[in-house]
This record gives structure tokens, C-alpha cells and sequence, in this order.
């Protein structure tokens, strides 16, 4: 079957650095996306890999590594307002996106 | 503002009865999605269109159907609702062809409880 893993929940300080893991296990590859999604709202477009390497935008990142079907979101300067649940999805040879469940980032003051 | 218009927000309704949930998209997306959030799962697709006047069937399609007449109109329509339909649906398009990201661009979503 086609899964993606990531953790369920995580805890990071204000100002700090978080990363997020998912792993995937799918029928091909076509690209990774990270979306954001605060509660109660709709997911929102974070970044796209589809070659290995770091991604960067801002204060966001986003890695890749084919190969062991891996990639990782990092945040730096943690800010309340990225308290969110972060979703990875992998679209496999067919074009059709696999969704993991999420990861709900808490971030403490 | 452009974006994805879903209706309702939320809705409470009997088992049995029958509920369309609309979707209008003003970007002229030629893809078009439906999903349902449920907690601990991925979100999950139920029906999508590549094109005006194609649809296709998703991963939990059962229950549920679709149509698309124009460009910018989605609804899903449960035909008769069952418990287990009760979930967050979001309504999703992206500018679907080439090689490129094809980013989903997703509604705010509506709340539906069949009881």
C-alpha cells in the first residue's frame, strides 16, 4: 500500500527551531508539497520538492531525499502564529496526491 | 478576492436526507477536487475533474457524486446520508497541466454532521 508517516504532534519554544519528518512509501514519485493548516481553516500551500536538496523560503525550509523516500520541513524563529498543523503529501506516478495525517505543531511561549 | 466559495459552512442533517454542498472557484482552475477531513486521517479524495464537463472518481467515492457543467462550479451531492459521511469536506482546485507543481489552491471548507 501507499503511506505517508509523519509525527502526530509536536511541542517547540518560541524563537527556536522546529523540524518536521515524513516519511513515504509510495507507487512512484512526482513532487512532495507541504501545506499549513491552522485550525478550523483550509490547508495552505507551503512548498514543493521534486529534486533532493533544501528548498528555502524565508523562515521556512523544505528537504528531499528520494532515494530514502524522506523529506523534512524546518521552521526557524518559531512565532505563535505558526502554531498549525503541518500536512505532507506525495503524488505518486499516477498523478494522485497521498495525503499524511498531519503533524500539530504547539509552539510555547 | 479570488479563491474557492464553499456553502454551507456547516450543516446538521438526518440520515437519509439529501444535501448537495456547493463549490465555485473564480481563478479559471481547470482541475477541481473534493475532499474529506476526518481527525487522525489524511485527507482523502472523493471525486475530482480534470475538466469542464469530465469527472472522475477518488479513493472514497461511495455515497457521493458529482458533476461539473462549467468551469468555475464543483457541488458534491450525497444522495442519502449516512453517519459515517459526517466530516469536514474541502472543495480544491489547481491549475492542472505541464510538469509543474499544480498547487491546490483549497476552500475554507464545510462542516457536515448526519446524525
Amino acid at each position: 500500500g501507499q503511506n505517508i508517516d509523519q509525527p502526530t504532534e509536536m511541542t517547540a519554544t518560541e524563537g527556536a527551531i522546529v523540524q518536521i519528518n515524513c516519511t513515504y512509501q509510495t507507487s512512484g514519485f512526482n513532487g512532495l508539497f507541504w501545506y499549513q493548516q491552522h485550525a478550523g481553516e483550509a490547508p495552505t500551500f507551503l512548498s514543493y520538492n521534486v529534486l533532493d536538496g533544501l528548498e528555502e523560503k524565508g523562515r521556512f525550509s523544505s528537504f528531499l531525499s528520494r532515494s530514502k523516500g524522506y523529506s523534512y520541513l524546518l521552521l526557524k524563529e518559531l512565532q505563535m502564529k505558526d502554531s498549525a498543523s503541518y500536512l505532507c503529501a506525495v503524488r505518486n506516478s499516477n498523478y494522485q496526491l497521498i495525503w499524511g495525517a498531519g503533524t500539530k505543531l504547539i509552539i510555547k511561549p | 478576492i479570488a479563491g474557492i466559495t464553499q456553502a454551507p459552512t456547516s450543516q446538521i442533517l438526518a440520515a437519509g436526507r439529501r444535501m448537495t454542498l456547493r463549490c465555485t472557484q473564480d481563478m479559471r482552475h481547470n482541475a477541481m477536487y473534493w475532499y474529506r477531513q476526518d481527525l487522525g486521517l489524511g485527507l482523502r479524495l472523493i471525486h475530482y475533474s480534470n475538466t469542464a464537463g469530465t469527472t472522475g472518481k477518488g479513493e472514497v467515492p461511495d455515497g457521493y457524486s458529482v458533476s461539473r457543467a462549467n468551469t468555475d462550479d464543483f457541488p458534491l451531492t450525497l444522495a442519502s446520508a449516512v453517519p459515517s459521511q459526517t466530516s469536514v469536506y474541502f472543495c480544491a482546485s489547481s491549475d492542472r497541466g505541464g510538469s509543474g507543481a499544480n498547487v491546490l489552491t483549497f476552500g475554507a471548507g464545510s462542516r457536515l454532521t448526519v446524525l
